[in-house]
């Protein structure tokens, strides 16, 4: 069964700085990965899709690798603002229809 | 992207009745949805999959009596919490995927609060 790590499970960042977020699964066999952002209290918004035929995406001051073959991606947060401050997940999609979440990366960026 | 819509966003009832959370794909036709339980600062607890015109799959431990799922059209899935108690207070969240990219998107969450 797919298991999803992702470390740290919290970090602190002074404003401004660059930050990266890891995430690794343990099959190899995906479909795609998305990287998502929660605020408390909040549903889950999508920030980068990568399909297994991918090496990275970039939207803005994100910028999401992934390395299929390691099992690992990296989500990658330029120049760090307070807005970012929020719990991060990624989900690894298999090539059925299943869905596999880490247990979240809690980002404070402190101003 | 997409837009997942999810009804009510908070929601408080009396103990023993029955509580409908509403999840809806806006722009496209959602083959799957998934309906997830989160306690606080915890992880997403995966309770059902849905696919749309047949019966939902449960999770070990989930009670199918208890969480009724209706995925009934490509756009709207139904959460009925039946004779709901305080422990079902929680938040539910939906999910739904069927573009051809595989991606998944969320709605907003409900905050349900049992008295």
């Amino acid at each position: 069964k797919q298991e999803v790590t992702q470390i740290p499970a919290a970090l602190s960042v002074p404003e401004g700085e660059n930050l990266v977020l890891n995430c690794s699964f343990t099959d190899s066999a995906i479909y795609n990965l998305q990287w998502f952002r929660q605020d408390p209290g909040k549903g889950l918004t999508s920030l980068l899709l990568i399909q297994s035929s991918q090496r990275e995406q970039t939207s803005g001051r994100l910028n999401a690798s992934l390395d299929k073959s390691s099992g690992r991606s990296t989500l990658y947060i330029a120049a760090s603002q307070p807005g970012d401050s929020a719990t991060y997940l990624c989900a690894v999609k298999n090539t059925g229809n299943q869905f596999y979440f880490g247990t979240g990366t809690s980002l404070t960026v402190i101003p | 992207g997409a837009v997942v819509s999810q009804h009510p966003s908070r929601v408080i009832c009396k103990s023993g009745t029955s509580v409908k959370i509403e999840c809806r794909s806006l722009d496209f036709q959602a083959t799957t949805m998934f309906w997830y339980r989160q306690f606080p600062k915890k992880s997403l607890m995966l309770m059902a999959t849905s696919n749309e015109g047949s019966k939902a799959t449960y999770e070990q431990g989930v009670e199918k009596d208890k969480f009724l799922i209706n995925h009934a059209s490509l756009t709207l899935s139904t959460l009925t919490v039946t004779s709901a108690h305080p422990e079902d207070s929680s938040f539910y969240i939906c999910s739904a995927s069927g573009l051809n990219t595989g991606e998944l998107f969320f709605g907003e969450g409900s905050r349900l609060t049992v008295l």
